[in-house]
């Protein structure tokens, strides 16, 4: 079991431009999310998708896009990137419900944003 | 919505010392509070949760602790040894919502030799 995967790991990107970051899962889970961690203010959540074919917005969705492709793949997307967006993003999925609801993390795309 | 803040934001110890984290939330409805380590350059990783029908829960070297009356939860780690030098995130969810964590700021730990 690979878990949490994502990519790409680094990416330097101009204002203006769009990118798509990748993320797969090869646990069997229902629900999927996507974090930003910027220096001194944890993770916040961008989007979610509860279950295959549902998503919505978390605490920071502006500037972004997801799609919930299958079970397995949810991606996050920057139609015009903003220096604002340089941050890590990490992917992670869960169960949903006790006592199987932990969330496994991806290693993190690393994104800079000129 | 959830706000959950985390303190100390850096802690040094001396190997063998004992570390402690603490959280506070403010949803009273929050119900599940778990404890990731985040190593350089990686995601990430759940090492120990707590759910609200319980006070304390031990693994090993590491324990959490619960106050749903005062809305707080700690991270004890006894023993420290230099492996446990990382970040440490709480974080608080609520039921249903499809389990979004509210993630505190991070404390980076420092075990000294």
């Amino acid at each position: 079991n690979a878990g949490v995967t994502q990519t790409p790991k680094f990416q330097v990107l101009k204002t203006g431009q769009s990118m798509t970051l990748q993320c797969a899962q090869d646990m069997n889970h229902n629900s999927m999310y996507w974090y930003r961690q910027d220096p001194g203010m944890g993770l916040r959540l961008i989007y979610y998708s509860a279950s295959e074919g549902t998503t919505d917005k978390g605490e920071v969705p502006n500037g972004y896009n997801v799609s919930r492709l299958n079970k397995r793949e949810f991606s996050l997307r920057l139609e015009s990137a903003a220096p604002s967006q340089t941050s890590v993003y990490f992917c992670a999925s869960s169960e949903q419900g006790p006592p199987t609801d932990t969330q496994y993390f991806g290693p993190g795309t690393r994104l800079t944003v000129l | 919505g959830e706000n959950v803040e985390q303190h100390p934001s850096t802690l040094s110890v001396q190997e063998g010392d004992s570390a402690v984290i603490k959280c506070t939330y403010s949803d009273s409805a929050s119900n599940y509070f778990p404890w990731y380590k985040q190593e350089l350059g990686k995601g990430p990783q759940l090492i120990i949760d707590i759910r609200s029908n319980v006070g304390e829960k031990k693994d090993q070297r590491i324990a959490v602790t619960l106050n749903k009356t005062a809305k707080h939860f700690s991270l004890h780690i006894t023993e420290t040894q230099p492996e446990d030098s990382a970040v440490y995130f709480c974080a608080a969810s609520r039921p249903g919502g499809g389990n979004k964590l509210t993630f505190g700021t991070g404390t980076q730990l420092k075990v000294e030799l």
